[in-house]
C-alpha cells in the first residue's frame, strides 16, 4: 500500500498560472520534504517541515511556497511557473524523535510540464 | 555547504559482473548515509543505510556498502549484477541529528543480459 501519495502524477500548467501539487502520507511522520528533480540531475531539496516548523533552503526561489495544514498533508505552491520550473517534484517523509531520524520515504512524484 | 559526489554518471555491465559505485561526501561531522534506487518509472526506494556501528552494511537484493570515515566515502557494491538491477542509484547524506537530506547526482546502471 502506498505510504506517501502524490497527486497528480502528471500536471500541465500554463506559464505564469499558479499551480499546487499535493502530498499525503499514512506513516504519521513528523518530517515532510519537497524536492525538485530535473532530468539527469540530483533531487534538490526545496524545503522541509519538521512538525509545523518550516525550513526553507537558501537558494529556493520565492516563487515556491509550501503549506502543511496537518501531519498528513503537505502542499507545494508555485505562484508563477516559468519554463525552467518544469521538473519532477518529489515528496518524502521521515520521522525524527529526539536525536534520531529514520530514512526518508518517497512518493511517486509529480511531473510538472509548463506550456 | 554539504555536498555529495558520485563519480560515475553511467555504468554499463554484463550480467554476473561485479559492481562498485563510488560516493564521497564533504561533511566532516556525524553523518547518516543512504543509497536509494530508482527503477524505471518507479519512486525512490531505500537500498541500504548506515547510521552507526559496523561500517559494512548489507541491504536488499544482495547490495552492500562500506563506510570509510577517513575517506568520507560510502561505496556501493554487488558481487554479481542481474539484468533486473538496471536502474538509477543515488547516494544521500544527512548530518547526524538533522532532517536535511542531500543527494548525489546519481549513477545510471545498465546491465546487459
Amino acid at each position: 500500500d502506498a505510504m506517501v501519495i502524490q497527486n497528480p502524477r502528471y500536471q500541465v500548467t500554463q506559464f505564469g498560472k499558479p499551480v499546487t501539487l499535493s502530498c499525503s502520507q499514512t506513516l504519521n511522520h513528523n518530517v515532510m520534504y519537497w524536492y525538485q528533480q530535473k532530468s539527469s540531475q540530483a533531487p534538490k531539496l526545496l524545503f522541509h517541515y519538521y512538525d509545523k516548523d518550516f525550513n526553507n533552503e537558501a537558494d529556493t526561489p520565492d516563487n515556491f511556497q509550501s503549506r502543511r495544514p496537518n501531519t498528513s498533508f503537505c502542499f507545494l505552491d508555485i505562484r508563477s511557473p516559468g519554463l525552467g520550473d518544469a521538473a519532477m517534484y518529489l515528496c518524502a517523509t521521515s520521522n525524527r524523535r529526539g536525536g534520531l531520524n529514520t530514512e526518508a520515504f518517497f512518493g511517486q512524484g509529480t511531473r510538472l510540464t509548463v506550456v | 555547504a554539504q555536498s555529495v559526489s558520485q563519480h560515475n554518471h553511467h555504468v554499463i555491465l554484463s550480467e554476473a559482473a561485479s559492481l562498485e559505485l563510488g560516493c564521497n561526501y564533504s561533511y566532516g561531522g556525524t553523518v547518516n548515509l543512504f543509497w536509494y534506487v530508482q527503477y524505471p518509472g518507479q519512486h525512490l526506494q531505500l537500498l541500504l543505510k548506515y547510521f552507526s556501528g559496523d561500517p559494512l552494511v548489507k541491504g536488499i537484493k544482495g547490495f552492500e556498502a562500506e563506510f570509510i570515515k577517513s575517506k568520507f566515502s560510502f561505496n556501493l557494491r554487488k558481487p554479481s549484477v542481474q539484468w533486473s538491477d538496471t536502474a538509477e542509484y543515488f547516494c544521500a547524506v544527512r548530518q547526524g541529528g538533522s532532517e536535511k537530506l542531500v543527494f548525489g547526482k546519481g549513477t545510471k546502471l545498465t546491465v546487459n543480459p
